[in-house]
């Protein structure tokens, strides 16, 4: 069966410093990969998806990247984090969109 | 622009009432239509998936239908416990392979 993990559950950073979260998935070969954050009191934002290694496509302009460097591994990131960029990173994958997405346990982060 | 609306935005009720929780969209070119839940602090998990061709589906106490040409899905809850209390929250994929998301309903249920 497929399962998807995300790390670090909780991440408390100060501003201006670097981020790095990572997620990967099992059991399925080339995934779409999807990172999206909920931030308090708004609904979920697509930030990017990816439909295979090194492929990214961003969809607000923002103070984060994302990288694909393996089929199953997808990592969100930033040089130097912004106090709006708290919230909660959840990741996701799915089979083409039309089976139905699947979604990692997130991380809740804090910038201060 | 494509865009998922639900209502209520919050409901509260007591336990074992029958709930009707609504989303719609403004596309009706979906590949499907996903009904997710959240606890708080949590991940979302999938309760139904009914792709575009479908009409309903149920698992258990829930069942969700689509009415695409109306732009509407419902999510009915039967006999509501107090372990149902989370957020609801609709979701319609498009060709994009991306997945809009409606607000959510936070649902509470009382003994």
């Amino acid at each position: 069966s497929q399962t998807i993990h995300q790390w670090p559950a909780t991440l408390v950073q100060p501003v201006g410093s670097p981020l790095s979260l990572e997620c990967t998935v099992e059991g399925t070969s080339n995934p779409n990969l999807y990172w999206y954050r909920q931030a308090a009191g708004r609904g979920l934002q697509l930030l990017f998806y990816s439909v295979g290694i090194g492929q990214i496509s961003s969809e607000v302009p923002q103070n984060l990247s994302a990288s694909r460097p393996q089929d199953r591994q997808f990592i969100l990131s930033s040089k130097k984090l912004l106090l709006s960029d708290s919230g909660f990173y959840l990741c996701a994958w799915s089979r083409t969109g039309k089976l139905g997405y699947t979604f990692g346990s997130g991380t809740r982060l804090t910038v201060v | 622009k494509q865009e998922v609306t639900q209502i209520p935005a919050a409901l509260s009720v007591p336990e074992g009432e029958n709930l009707v929780l609504n989303c719609s969209f403004t596309d009706s070119a979906i590949y499907n239509l996903q009904w997710f839940r959240q606890d708080p602090g949590k991940g979302l998990t999938s309760l139904l998936l009914i792709q575009s061709s479908q009409r309903e589906q149920t698992s258990g106490r829930l069942n969700a239908s689509l009415d695409k040409s109306s732009g509407r899905s419902t999510l009915y809850i039967a006999a509501s416990q107090p372990g149902d209390s989370a957020t609801y929250l609709c979701a319609v994929a498009y060709n994009t392979d991306k997945l809009i998301f409606g607000t959510g309903t936070r649902l509470q249920v009382f003994p």
